[in-house]
């Protein structure tokens, strides 16, 4: 599975847009970009995923550039509970390679 | 509810003893997989069911540790004699398995301590 690159850390004010950037220069065509996010003491939760296009469901959006070498996650409007860790993850469509493998991550600190 | 339920919350035993952690599936998922999340790290893979099969386990870090699964469903982790060093979370995940990207449903995680 192609590396990913995201920031240690961010904050955003309650109520306005954060936007997770994640860099994957090292994509190929046949791996999808999935966000999944971790509260303190929950499971992992899953977002959102891509492959080409855009994409929004009730929690997100995921922009993915053209060229696919980056994506980047908008919550639309952050609350408190939006805190997590969020990771960034290229998976490889491969029948055979099912688990998820989480870097570092992004921890968002959403401000009241 | 809806989503994966794992038992017991919470588990503190003595080194030694066996443990059974359980994992109830989303219904209808039919794939499902066990990871284990130390303090402070990332996830550690252990193994991946299809159905009530285990085609990798891979990530089983010894012979103390075994999974099966039964009726596609309930999944039990067993640990043999545990040591300090199996302290940790323990996540099930499942998915639909029609496609490799299906996404992966969590429950919230059984948290083991070995005194």
């Amino acid at each position: 599975d192609a590396k990913t690159t995201q920031p240690t850390s961010m904050d955003c004010a309650e109520g306005r847009a954060a936007n997770l950037p994640c860099n994957h220069s090292t994509i190929s065509g046949n791996e999808y970009v999935y966000w999944y996010r971790q509260i303190h003491s929950q499971g992992p939760q899953y977002i959102i995923h891509g492959l080409k296009n855009n994409e929004t469901n009730e929690m997100a959006s995921l922009i993915i550039t053209e060229d696919r070498k980056s994506s980047t996650l908008i919550l639309p409007h952050a609350t408190l509970r939006d805190t997590a860790v969020y990771y960034c993850i290229v998976r490889f469509m491969d029948t055979g390679r099912r688990a998820l493998t989480f870097g570092s991550g992004t921890r968002l600190q959403v401000q009241p | 509810g809806a989503g994966v339920s794992q038992s017991p919350s919470n588990k503190v035993t003595e080194k030694g003893k066996d443990v059974e952690l359980r994992c109830d599936p989303i219904s209808g998922h039919t794939a499902l997989y066990w990871y284990r999340q130390r303090l402070g790290q990332g996830l550690e893979f252990l193994i991946y069911f299809q159905g009530n099969s285990a085609p990798d386990k891979s990530g089983l870090p010894s012979d103390r540790f075994s999974a099966e699964r039964t009726g596609e469903s309930v999944s039990t982790l067993t640990i043999q004699r545990t040591q300090q060093e199996d302290s940790a979370v323990y996540l099930c995940a499942s998915s639909w398995a029609t496609g490799v990207e299906q996404p992966q449903h969590f429950g919230d995680g059984t948290r083991l301590s070995i005194l």
